[in-house]
């Protein structure tokens, strides 16, 4: 099982360009997560899926876009981006809702850099 | 104030010692995690824990709910150990959210 992959591993962008990260789950988990990991502060959440076809925003959701078109897929998408968004990006899955009730999974990052 | 407050931020030690690292928390939760950072940048749950305390090898994970506090131990500390420990919590407040700290960075030199 390869886990969580996440592609790409590293990206630079310049400002107002888009892109799409795209996340993979093989372990058929329900709920999947992308997180923005900055220095000096945690993880914050930026929006999650607890199932297919669905997604939600978390805490930090402006700027992202996100689908949820397979169960084993997350896509997040930056329509236009901008040096706030420079970051290293983590997806994470869980069999049910991650952290209340099960471990998350995460992948190994992708960071992002925005000039 | 951050919900979530890790000690020591920084902490260097030598191979061998017994590591300890603090978690505080100011919110209710139905369960607290404790995460690994490699310098690759990875990120592995090590425990999840709601009460008592869990044991995995020379990782022991504590957690007092009444006093809102967990620690982290790392008995024979390796300078494989080092890494980035960050807990979270799963605050009974917040519908699908973990709340991190900020991570509790670990040299153990050999």
């Amino acid at each position: 099982n390869a886990g969580v992959t996440q592609t790409p591993k590293f990206r630079v962008l310049k400002t107002g360009q888009s892109m799409t990260l795209l996340c993979a789950q093989d372990m058929n988990h329900e709920y999947m997560y992308w997180y923005r990991q900055d220095p000096g502060m945690g993880l914050r959440l930026i929006h999650y899926s607890v199932g297919e076809g669905t997604t939600a925003k978390g805490e930090v959701p402006d700027g992202y876009n996100v689908s949820r078109l397979k169960k084993q897929n997350f896509l997040l998408g930056l329509e236009s981006a901008a040096p706030s968004q420079t970051s290293v990006y983590f997806c994470a899955s869980s069999v049910s809702r991650g952290g209340l009730e099960s471990p998350l999974h995460f992948g190994n990052g992708t960071r992002l850099t925005v000039t | 104030k951050n919900e979530v407050e890790q000690s020591p931020q920084n902490l260097t030690a030598q191979e061998g010692e017994f590591i300890t690292i603090n978690c505080s928390y100011s919110v209710g939760i139905s369960a607290l995690h404790w995460l690994q950072q490699h310098p690759g940048g990875g990120i592995v749950s090590l425990f999840m824990l709601s009460s008592g305390k869990k044991k995995h090898g020379r990782l022991i994970a504590t957690i007092n709910i009444q006093e809102k506090h967990s620690s982290l131990h790392i008995t024979a500390s390796h300078p494989r150990d080092s890494a980035v420990y960050i807990c979270a919590v799963a605050s009974i407040q917040g519908a699908q959210k973990l709340v991190f700290g900020q991570g509790t960075r670990l040299t153990i030199n050999p």
